[in-house]
């Protein structure tokens, strides 16, 4: 079955540190994987998605079929960076997505 | 900021009484998501419609009721049967399709509480 997992609750880091949030999924076929975020009093919103492979607010994902793992990663974190994040992918009728359980990341100065 | 609108935004619900949370978007989307979100799990899906008139159970669908009479519009009735209902409700739509690769639009969810 389907599922994600996102192995830390809290990642706490400095200012200017690199950041890596982990997400590893189980999955049968080729994955269309999320990165969804959600800022202290604002919607959960994209963050970026694997098929676009793009850059959002200088954070990246790669998709590493071999590890099955999505990491996010940022190399200088920011304050504003301080959120939670979520993984998540398709079910297994490819209708819906499935979310883990979250990574709150804090950056302090 | 339109889009998805959900509300209440508070809600409590007596011991036996079915509540009803309000979802709707302008977005012209076929897809409309229940999501609930509690502290260390994360998002689990409730129900999902693809299209009008028809929606299929989520993972945790017991408790819970849905329909989808008109597009815009996905109410989320939690019934005396949901043993737990104290949770932060979230609703989404996507352009939908079939597909789910699609980007998801939430709304900015319903607190609700059991007195």
């Amino acid at each position: 079955a389907q599922r994600v997992t996102q192995p830390e609750k809290l990642l706490s880091v400095f200012k200017g540190a690199p950041v890596e949030l982990k997400c590893n999924y189980s999955y049968s076929g080729s994955p269309e994987l999320f990165w969804y975020v959600q800022y202290s009093r604002q919607r959960l919103q994209l963050l970026l998605r694997h098929i676009s492979r793009e850059s959002i607010k200088g954070f990246t994902a790669d998709l590493n079929k071999g590890e099955t793992s999505f990491h996010l990663k940022k190399p200088f974190a920011q304050e504003e960076d301080s959120a939670m994040y979520y993984c998540a992918l398709p079910d297994q009728a490819g209708t819906a997505l499935i979310f883990g359980k979250g990574t709150t990341l804090s950056v302090s100065s | 900021d339109g889009g998805i609108t959900q509300s209440p935004k508070y809600l409590f619900r007596k011991e036996g009484q079915n509540v009803t949370l309000s979802c709707e978007q302008n977005l012209n989307h076929d897809a409309m998501y229940w999501y609930r979100q509690d502290p260390g799990q994360g998002l689990r899906l409730i129900y999902y419609s693809q299209i009008v008139n028809d929606f299929q159970k989520g993972d945790i669908a017991e408790g819970y009721s849905v329909s989808r009479e008109k597009k815009e519009s996905f109410p989320l009735t939690v019934t005396s049967a949901q043993k737990n209902p104290t949770a932060f409700y979230l609703c989404a739509s996507s352009m939908g399709g079939g597909q789910t690769n699609e980007k998801l639009f939430f709304g900015s969810g319903t607190q609700l509480s059991v007195l």
